[in-house]
C-alpha cells in the first residue's frame, strides 16, 4: 500500500515552461486537493475534487489546471510558471471526515 | 474560508516536559472536524490527532491530547514528556464536511516547536 506518490520530488523550472506534478493513491479516497506550502503562510488550497471528473477551484488556484478522469490520479498543471509559483506542493487524499493522507511533497524552483 | 489562527509562530520545551500549541478558528458551522498535523523536518505531513465537533470528550492518541473547548472555537494541542523526536512544525487545520469543497482542510500558518535536551 503506497498511500500517496507524488511525482517529481524536486524539479527547476524556467519561467514561461509548463509542466505537470503527478499525483496517485491507491486508497479509493474520492476527496484529492492540491496546496502549496510557502513560508510563513502555512498551506493553502489550490485545487480539489470530490471524485472523477469533479474539480473545483481553491484559495490560490490562479496559474494551475486540474483534471480528475480516474480515482487514482489527480494531476496538477502549470500552465506557464513564473517566480512566484516557487514552492513546495502537497497532493493529499482523503476518505470523508478522516482526515488527508498526503504525499511527501515536491520543492519546485521557477528561475 | 474558515480562518484558523495559531498565535505561536515558535515554542521550545525541554525533553520529558509538557507543552501545550494553541489554535483557533472562526467558523459559523455546527458540524466540522479538526486536526493537528505535525511536518518534522523531512516535510512530510503527519496527522497527529482529530476532533469531531459534535463529541465533547476531547481526542488523545498516546503522548497527544487536545483541549477542545467549541463556544470558544479553540483547540489546543498536549504534548507530554516531549522527546527529541517532537521538533517539527506543527499545523492546525479545520474541516467542514457536506460543503462544496468537499473536505478541503483549512491551516494555520504553524508553530514550530523545538525539543531541547
Amino acid at each position: 500500500n503506497a498511500g500517496v506518490t507524488q511525482t517529481p520530488k524536486f524539479q527547476v523550472l524556467k519561467t514561461g515552461q509548463s509542466m505537470t506534478l503527478q499525483c496517485a493513491q491507491d486508497m479509493n479516497h474520492e476527496y484529492m486537493s492540491w496546496y502549496r506550502q510557502d513560508p510563513g503562510m502555512g498551506l493553502r488550497l489550490i485545487h480539489y475534487s470530490v471524485g472523477a471528473g469533479i474539480t473545483d477551484q481553491g484559495e490560490v488556484p490562479n496559474g494551475y489546471n486540474v483534471s480528475r478522469s480516474t480515482t487514482e490520479d489527480f494531476p496538477l498543471r502549470l500552465l506557464s510558471a513564473a517566480p512566484s509559483q516557487t514552492s513546495v506542493y502537497f497532493c493529499a487524499s482523503s476518505y470523508a471526515g478522516y482526515g488527508y493522507t498526503f504525499g511527501s511533497g515536491t520543492r519546485l524552483t521557477v528561475v | 474560508a474558515q480562518t484558523v489562527t495559531q498565535s505561536q509562530p515558535e515554542m521550545s520545551v525541554q525533553e520529558a516536559e509538557t507543552v501545550t500549541l494553541s489554535c483557533t478558528y472562526d467558523t459559523s458551522e455546527s458540524n466540522y472536524y479538526l486536526f493537528w498535523y505535525k511536518q518534522p523536518p523531512s516535510r512530510q505531513m503527519i496527522l497527529v490527532i482529530r476532533q469531531e465537533a459534535y463529541k465533547q470528550q476531547n481526542a488523545t492518541e498516546n503522548r497527544f491530547s487536545v483541549n477542545f473547548q467549541k463556544a470558544a472555537k479553540s483547540f489546543s494541542l498536549k504534548i507530554s514528556d516531549s522527546q527529541l523526536g517532537d521538533t517539527a512544525m506543527y499545523f492546525c487545520a479545520f474541516m467542514k464536511p457536506y460543503s462544496n469543497s468537499g473536505y478541503a482542510l483549512n491551516f494555520g500558518k504553524g508553530t514550530s516547536l523545538l525539543v531541547t535536551p
